[in-house]
């Protein structure tokens, strides 16, 4: 298996304009996570996926971002407008069940100027 | 809610000396526990998990960690540090009573292993 593929891998763009990172988890999982890793806040979940259900969506900054799983095999996070402050490394991962672990892609670095 | 602790920001440690991450835990049913490590500009790895069974686990690259639940503890171990261990170490925990409860990490602690 590839593992947890994420596109693009980094990205450029300007303040106001609409930003989609996207993430094809491991076949089979069922499982799916958004985080966010900045030097000041970490490691920050954002939202997760089960079943291709929002489970919990408490760490989604604000309106601006969305994220959708319209498939077990893809899933986007969607900011709109996006701001420097939005500027951080967005990983997705998945896992199979709850005893196991979660494998992350390699990420995205956004950088909003 | 589930919570993750790490407390301490950077562990120094001489390479061939014995090494240890600290990670203490809270969570409402039963703690399942991941130790991740993350090289610079890359994904978080996978390096070991206590579900069930022997407190003390074994995983990749030599590193091990022992479950201490009087203690709400899971510290990474490895008797022999090398200086390809310098990176960022994630503690995390999921509650195995709630199923689609999810992963909590840990802030990091970053490993420096001196030559």
């Amino acid at each position: 298996d590839a593992g947890v593929i994420q596109s693009p891998r980094h990205e450029v763009t300007e303040m106001g304009q609409e930003v989609t990172l996207r993430c094809k988890p491991i076949s089979g999982h069922n499982s799916l996570f958004w985080y966010r890793q900045t030097m000041m806040r970490g490691l920050e979940l954002l939202i997760y996926f089960n079943n291709n259900v929002p489970i919990d969506d408490s760490g989604m900054p604000e309106d601006r971002f969305s994220a959708k799983m319209p498939n077990a095999s893809f899933s986007t996070l969607k900011i709109q407008p996006s701001e420097p402050r939005d500027s951080a490394v967005y990983f997705c991962a998945s896992s199979s069940t709850a005893y196991t672990e979660a494998f992350f892609g390699q990420g995205t670095r956004l950088t909003v100027v | 809610a589930q919570s993750v602790a790490q407390p301490e920001d950077q562990v120094n440690v001489a390479e061939g000396n014995p090494l240890t991450v600290k990670c203490t835990y809270s969570v409402s049913g039963n703690p399942y526990l991941f130790w991740y490590v993350q090289y610079p500009n890359r994904g978080l790895q996978f390096l070991l998990k206590y579900i069930t069974g022997d407190n003390l686990v074994k995983g990749s690259y030599g590193f091990e960690a022992e479950f201490n639940k009087s203690q709400t503890s899971f510290h990474l171990k490895k008797p022999s540090a090398l200086v390809s261990d310098s990176a960022l170490y994630f503690c995390a925990v999921r509650d195995g009573r709630n199923y689609g409860q999810n992963f909590v990490f840990g802030p990091g602690t970053r490993l420096s292993v001196l030559p």
